[in-house]
């Protein structure tokens, strides 16, 4: 049974500070990995997906990577900002396109100003 | 397009009362997906539709619970009787097969508080 694992579960970084985000997975077996931002009171939003036969993704200061035979991804965020403030949650899809998502319970990351 | 939309955002009832939430999908999507969400067990899926078929209800807590989906542009999930541990956010999501390699759109969820 795939086991999806963020560490840390909070984090709490000065504004400007370059910073990862860690998400393991335990079957390799994967689809695709998605990382998601929540804020307090809302809905997930996508922020990247990779493919599992892709490295890496990126989207303005976020770049996210995929290490398949590690069980491994990373979200780097440049430059933090007191705006990206959120839980970030990785989701990975198993069984192919039609396949569901699987949720790590997030880290909740908070940029001090 | 407006998203996925959700409604009672929020809702409080009483222990014993039937809870009804609603979703209507992205217009054209043809896979919707109810998840849970709670401090201890994170997000849980627990029932998805294809083109308004239940595909995978093993997710579904109970006999408690149930799913319909009597068209493409809505779906309700009922919890009756509703019991303090049903207590959660209740996320309704939809997606297109093979757009955007398959990313799914959550709505803002319905916070569900049962006394």
């Amino acid at each position: 049974k795939q086991e999806v694992t963020q560490i840390p579960a909070a984090l709490s970084v000065p504004e400007g500070e370059n910073l990862v985000l860690n998400c393991s997975f335990t079957d390799s077996a994967i689809y695709n990995l998605q990382w998601f931002r929540q804020d307090p009171g809302k809905g997930l939003t996508s922020l990247l997906l990779i493919q599992s036969s892709q490295r890496e993704q990126t989207s303005g200061r976020l770049n996210a990577s995929l290490d398949k035979s590690s069980g491994r991804s990373t979200l780097y965020i440049a430059a933090s900002q007191p705006g990206d403030s959120a839980t970030y949650l990785c989701a990975l899809r198993g069984g192919g396109s039609q396949g569901n998502l699987i949720f790590g319970k997030g880290t909740k990351l908070s940029v001090k100003p | 397009d407006a998203g996925v939309i959700q409604s009672p955002r929020h809702e409080v009832t009483e222990m014993g009362q039937e809870v009804t939430l609603r979703c209507k999908p992205i217009s054209g999507h043809d896979y919707l997906f109810w998840y849970r969400q709670t401090m201890m067990r994170g997000l849980e899926l627990l029932i998805y539709f294809n083109n308004n078929v239940p595909i995978d209800d093993s997710g579904m807590p109970e006999d408690r619970f149930s799913a319909k989906m009597p068209n493409a542009s809505f779906s309700t999930l009922k919890i009756q009787p509703s019991e303090p541990r049903d207590s959660a956010v209740y996320f309704c999501a939809s997606r297109l097969l093979g757009e955007a390699g398959n990313t799914i759109y959550f709505g803002e969820g319905s916070w569900l508080t049962v006394v």
